[in-house]
């Protein structure tokens, strides 16, 4: 059974920093590639960032280029998100998701239950 | 604004069937697979439809999915109360290089 858990979710002041971890499990991490999807309260979702398999091929929203970054360690089957400058409006639950393939498609075939983050001073 | 455009909400009697709609362009829908997805209340999102008409292992024939051009068409036959869930379209946008995503469509069984 495919398994996503996220970690790392919190309060942080605006500007400050935080990284958020995904551990992966019930399939064979390396084979696939892997994002983070976030939803602010209320909203829809919102594609945040993907990553290939092997970490050759990263891909950014606007919105966060520049001040987060996706990492992954296919050793320990776990992907990352490292969030700096945050903002009030990266308050969100954020979601871990499988891709079906290699690379960053439009297709997530598993979904973590997500990790809350609050921005707020 | 969400790159992809779906009606807010959309609602039906039990029994019933209801469509929901997913509009694009050229750069995703017209030319990239589109998938939906089931969000019930305080929960994941849930694969529903992959590859514009294709349903994952344990996803009844009562959803269906269809594309045309720049569109896409999500189908729920036989509505039961517990198919009362935002809905969601998504698909690869090759000019972004980026996932996008439909704004959800709130579905209310009457």
């Amino acid at each position: 059974e495919v398994q996503l858990v996220e970690s790392g979710g919190g309060l942080v002041q605006p500007g400050r920093s935080l990284r958020l971890s995904c551990a992966a499990s019930g399939f064979t991490f390396v084979d696939y590639a892997m994002h983070w999807v976030r939803q602010a309260p209320g909203k829809g979702l919102e594609w945040v960032s993907g990553i290939s398999w092997n970490g050759g091929s990263i891909l950014y929203a606007d919105s966060v280029k520049g001040r987060f970054t996706i990492s992954r360690d296919n050793a320990k089957n776990s992907l990352y998100l490292q969030m700096n400058s945050l903002r009030a409006e990266d308050m969100a639950l954020y979601y871990c998701a499988k891709d079906w393939a290699r690379y960053t498609s439009g297709l997530q075939d598993y979904w973590g239950q997500g990790t809350l983050v609050t921005v707020s001073s | 604004q969400s790159v992809l455009t779906q009606p807010p909400s959309v609602s039906a009697a039990p029994g019933q069937k209801v469509t929901i709609s997913c509009s694009g362009r050229s750069s995703n829908i017209g030319t990239n697979y589109v998938s939906w997805y089931r969000q019930l209340p305080r929960t994941a999102p849930k694969l529903l439809i992959y590859d514009n008409n294709k349903r994952p292992s344990g996803i009844p024939d009562r959803f269906s999915g269809s594309k045309s051009d720049t569109s896409a068409t999500l189908g729920i036959t036989g509505l039961q109360t517990g198919d009362e869930a935002d809905y969601y379209c998504a698909t690869w946008d090759s000019s972004l290089s980026a996932v996008v995503f439909g704004g959800g469509t709130k579905l209310t069984v009457l």
